[in-house]
């Protein structure tokens, strides 16, 4: 069955770019027509969606982020990636990738990654 | 941004007693088009990513017990656990996908009285 695995540092000093990789297994990234998302939850706090790509590159951003966001696909490695420049310690999250169910962008998340915890600090 | 204001934070249910979520949105998440409800509830417990249970206000996802249930419409909905087990023990979100940026309610946890 589809999963999803984030990896990418655990610690990202201020002003700097967080980067992650989502990578799916169990099936091809581009085969499914899908959206992917990045989600992410400060400790103790709740979910704030980051953006989502399709597999054929188109964006979506959340306004909150959007100067400093960038998304990208990577086809050949079934990957999809995140990068927040310029992050604060209010950057300071549990970071999820998760598809968005039945291949469209207006639809609930089905499938979600087990989460990266990244830490902004000096 | 469409605002999810859930009620109440957390509530104390006794096993096997029923459990009630509110989740209210600031715009109707109703597809006048289609006559879906853009309206999904999630389950997340300790360490884990939540969990869709929930997704057109009151479809089930594959695999749900079906002591979980959605209803509302248009602004208001609920969420019913019938019969509140051990396992339920979990904060339950609300998130509206009617339109970009999806959002999502504070959360509510649910214990055992």
């Amino acid at each position: 069955q589809l999963q999803l695995q984030e990896s990418g540092p655990g610690l990202v000093k201020p002003s700097e770019t967080l980067s992650l990789t989502c990578t799916v297994s169990g099936d091809s990234i581009s085969s499914t027509s899908s959206y992917w998302g990045w989600i992410r939850q400060p400790p103790g706090k709740g979910l704030e969606w980051i953006g989502t790509i399709h597999y054929g590159g188109s964006t979506y951003f959340n306004p909150s982020v959007r100067s400093r966001v960038t998304m990208s696909v990577d086809t050949s490695e079934n990957q999809f990636s995140l990068k927040l420049r310029s992050v604060t310690a209010a950057d300071t999250a549990v970071y999820y990738c998760a598809r968005h169910f039945g291949n469209d962008l207006y639809h609930a998340f089905d499938i979600w990654g087990r989460g990266t915890m990244v830490t902004v600090s000096s | 941004d469409i605002v999810m204001t859930q009620s109440p934070n957390s509530l104390a249910v006794s096993l096997g007693e029923r459990a009630t979520i509110n989740c209210k949105s600031s715009q109707s998440v109703l597809y006048s088009s289609n006559n879906k409800n853009y309206l999904a509830w999630y389950q997340q417990k300790p360490g884990q990513p939540p969990k869709l249970l929930i997704y057109w206000a009151s479809t089930r996802e594959s695999g749900v017990p079906d002591r979980f249930s959605g209803s509302g419409s248009g602004t208001d909905f609920t969420l019913t656990i019938s019969s509140l087990q051990a396992e339920d023990v979990a904060v339950y979100y609300c998130q509206e996908y009617y339109e970009t940026p999806p959002t999502f309610g504070h959360g509510t946890k649910v214990e055992i009285k």
